[in-house]
């Protein structure tokens, strides 16, 4: 069974404060994804990855930044956390190429910025 | 600019009934459509997906079908149970990074 962990499931953090959100996955894969998911808004796609040390920005990059040093593991990093970054974030894992063009998530970061 | 779409927020069903959940989407050049249940509290899993060359796909109770020339997908489940209700995704893909989610549709079903 595929499996991706997330560092918390919740998690409160003060304006400006710098905040790291961990992901790893169990199943070797190649590309790893940070989204966000925020009610009336679905999921969107924060940054990607689709090898070590290799990223790319997704659709609402700004405000975060991504690590990749090992591939099992990517995190997510809020430079200056800010009230609009409260939000639910999902780490996503997939192979290079999949039959079924399927993604797994983690369980979810419910992060509150106060 | 939404590229899909998910225009009911919310669906109650009977038990038993069928659920018709139905996503639309604008661009042409998806490879893949994929649909997820998201429980509170959880990520969302993997329910079923359909390639774009296909009408229609099936796994047990779920079937999905899709109608590229009005640019629209449905997500059927026959018979609905109350374990299916969740908040259901759609999703569509370009290439192996690309992913558009659409907004949820929360299905609820009555015992």
């Amino acid at each position: 069974d595929v499996k991706v962990t997330q560092s918390s499931r919740y998690l409160v953090k003060r304006t400006g404060e710098k905040v790291f959100l961990e992901c790893v996955q169990d199943m070797d894969h190649e590309n790893m994804f940070w989204y966000r998911q925020d009610p009336g808004l679905g999921l969107r796609l924060i940054y990607f990855s689709y090898d070590v040390k290799m990223k790319e920005k997704g659709d609402i990059p700004e405000g975060y930044s991504v690590s990749r040093e090992k591939k099992e593991r990517f995190s997510l990093i809020l430079e200056s956390a800010s009230t609009n970054q409260t939000s639910m974030y999902l780490c996503a894992s997939s192979p290079p190429t999949s039959g079924t063009g399927e993604q797994y998530f983690g369980p979810g970061t419910r992060l509150t910025v106060t | 600019d939404q590229q899909v779409k998910q225009n009911s927020p919310s669906l109650s069903v009977q038990e038993g009934r069928i659920s018709i959940l139905n996503c639309d989407y604008t661009n042409s050049m998806f490879d893949y459509f994929l649909w997820y249940k998201k429980y509170p509290a959880e990520g969302p899993t993997f329910l079923i997906s359909i390639s774009s060359i296909k009408d229609k796909n099936e796994d047990g109770r779920f079937t999905v079908f899709l109608n590229k020339s009005a640019k629209h997908l449905s997500l059927h489940i026959v018979p609905s149970q109350p374990g299916d209700s969740a908040v259901y995704f759609c999703a569509a893909s370009v290439g192996t990074y690309k992913y558009i989610f659409g907004t949820g549709t929360r299905l609820k079903v009555l015992a």
